[in-house]
């Protein structure tokens, strides 16, 4: 089966970083992506990451590590408008399905 | 990008009854096609996979005779809730994969039973 935890909530200050942590278990591991979800409206993608490393896009960033099941979100400059929910999700090609498995989310609070 | 839709965005219906929620691929096709559930405060849960033409595969604890998944062509999967009770209001989102693999989302169905 999967498992995939993460943070419940955090706080950081606007214009601040912060480091969202994902550590996960699946047996048909195909990638990893995380979502950005406001309250009320359908996840919005951020970034996937398939082998070891860091993925830069603008103000966020995430790594992955395979052999140690874990990966980060990182924002910078962080703005009022990214408190959200920010959602790990792992790709599992059991069954050939390729389907994306959720983690619980984090939501973010950005304070002024 | 590629987009998709659902119908309705939102809906409230009396308890007992049923409701069928489209989804739709509008630029693109797609074989497989996903449905979520969210409650309020939740992470997204996998409900069932469809693929079109041939029976959804649905995910453990999740009831197939009371969400009824219909993937009958390359851009519409239908759910529809049978039977609706209030423990079934919630965020109903699909989502729809193309040939590369790529999954976008709807922007999700609220449903209110009362």
């Amino acid at each position: 089966g999967q498992n995939i935890d993460q943070p419940t909530e955090m706080t950081a200050t606007e214009g601040a970083i912060v480091q969202i942590n994902c550590t996960y278990q699946t047996s048909g591991f195909n990638g990893l992506f995380w979502y950005q979800q406001h309250a009320g409206e359908a996840p919005t993608f951020l970034s996937y990451n398939v082998l070891d490393g860091l993925e830069e896009k603008g103000r966020f960033s995430s790594f992955l590590s395979r052999s140690k099941g874990y990966s980060y979100l990182l924002l910078k400059e962080l703005q009022m408008k990214d408190s959200a929910s920010y959602l790990c999700a792992v790709r599992d090609r059991k069954d050939s399905s390729y389907k994306l498995i959720f983690g619980s989310g984090t939501r973010l609070l950005v304070r002024p | 990008g590629a987009v998709v839709s659902q119908h309705p965005s939102w809906v409230i219906c009396k308890s007992g009854t049923s409701v069928k929620i489209e989804c739709r691929s509008l630029d693109f096709q797609a074989t497989t096609m996903f449905w979520y559930r969210q409650f309020p405060k939740q992470s997204l849960m996998l409900m069932a996979t469809s693929n079109e033409g041939s029976k959804a595969t649905y995910e453990q604890g999740v009831e197939k005779d009371k969400f009824l998944i219909n993937h009958a062509s390359l851009t519409l999967s239908t759910l529809t809730v049978t039977s609706a009770h209030p423990e079934d209001s919630s965020f109903y989102i699909c989502s729809a994969r193309d040939r590369l693999y790529e999954q976008y989302f709807g922007p999700g169905t609220r449903l209110t039973v009362t």
